[in-house]
Parts: C-alpha cells; structure tokens; sequence
C-alpha cells in the first residue's frame, strides 16, 4: 500500500540553524515526490518536486531535497532558517502522469517552530 | 491570474443541516480534488474527478457528495450523514500530465 509517514510532528530550531525534515514513503514504483507549505489558515504552497534525474532538487525559498531510492527517502533541507519559515510542512507521493487514477498521498505533517 | 478559489473561507452549520463549499478554478485543469484536513492526520481525500460529469470516491467520502457539471467547478456537499464535519476542506486540482497539485486556501467549516 502506498504511504507517506512524517517521522517528526514537531521541530523546533533557532533562527539561522540548519534544517532537516524527514520522508519516507512506501510505493509500488517510482513516484513522484513533493514537498508543500502551509501556513495557518491556508492552502498549501508547492515548495520543490522530483519526477526524475538529478537526485538534488533545488525548490524555492531556499530549500532543497535529495531523493534517497535505497532508502525510500526525501528529505527536505535548508541551510539556514528564517522566521517566516515556520509553517506546517507536508511531504507527497504521486504516481507518474503516465498513470491513470492519479491519487496523491500526503504524510502527516512537520510543524515547524523558529525561535529567535 | 489563475487560481483556484475556495469560498466561504468560514462556514458554520447546525447540525441536521447539508451544506456545500464551493471550488471554482479557472487553470484549465481536468482533475479536481477535495481533501479534509485534522489536526495530525494529514489530508485525507474524499473524492476526485478526472474530467466532467465523472467523480471516484477517496478514502472518506462517506457523509459528502460531489459534482463536476463543469471544468472549472466542483462544489462539495457535507452532508447531515457525516458525523464529524468540522474540519479544514481543501480543494486542488492538477492539469495535463496531471503532475503536481495547485490547491485553493481552503474552507473552515464548523457544526455549532
């Protein structure tokens, strides 16, 4: 069965630390993979993706995410974190375009907290 | 520019009563789809549709209905057989190749 688990519910880190988000995720082929963005109250904002190549993937703000095949992992990373990045954080699975019946997974979530 | 929109943003609703949120997106997307939202569960989806006239259930469409007479509009109805409706509702869709979502700044919908 396909799945996304979000290890850590919460994060809190220090302006100007580095980051790590963890993901990962059980799929029967190579999947698409995302990581979005919400603020309170909001929709969710598409951060970076991978479909295929380069295992580093640069996305904005800043972030970036490597996919890890051997690992069924992608974790998301940003060297240095500002205050406006607390936001709650969601990782995704998606089959490739080429498939039909295209339903997307989402892990749980990461909040993430940013302290002075 | 093109987006989707979710209205209301807020909705309260007595209990007994159905009640439709509203997902209209002027993107030119085939599929469209409506997820809820709880507290340390994720988005859970509860139905999507591919093209016009044509919806699939998600993992939780017990208690809602859907329709999809247009491209750019799929109204969501909680209706009075959903136990728990108050939650955070999410409407996306995605276009050709259908590869990543475009989601709409959601509805808070909460039964008094």
């Amino acid at each position: 069965a396909q799945s996304v688990t979000q290890p850590d519910i919460h994060i809190t880190v220090s302006e100007g630390a580095s980051l790590e988000l963890r993901c990962n995720y059980s799929y029967g082929a190579t999947p698409y993979l995302f990581w979005y963005v919400q603020s309170p109250g909001q929709g969710l904002q598409l951060l970076l993706k991978y479909f295929s190549g380069d295992t580093l993937v640069q996305g904005i703000k800043g972030f970036e995410a490597e996919f890890k095949r051997s690992q069924s992992s992608f974790n998301l990373r940003k060297p240095s974190v500002h205050w406006s990045d607390a936001a709650e954080y969601f990782c995704a699975v998606g089959p490739p375009s080429s498939n039909t019946g295209n339903q997307f997974y989402f892990g749980t979530g990461t909040s993430l907290t940013v302290i002075p | 520019d093109g987006g989707i929109t979710q209205s209301p943003k807020y909705l309260f609703r007595k209990e007994g009563q159905n009640v439709t949120l509203s997902c209209e997106q002027n993107l030119n997307h085939d599929a469209m789809y409506w997820y809820r939202q709880d507290p340390g569960q994720g988005l859970r989806l509860i139905y999507y549709s591919q093209i016009v006239n044509d919806f699939q259930k998600g993992d939780i469409a017990e208690g809602y209905s859907v329709s999809r007479e247009k491209k750019e509009s799929f109204p969501l109805t909680v209706t009075s057989a959903q136990k728990n409706p108050t939650a955070f509702y999410l409407c996306a869709s995605t276009g050709q190749g259908q590869d990543v979502y475009t989601f709409g700044s959601g509805t808070r919908l909460t039964v008094v």
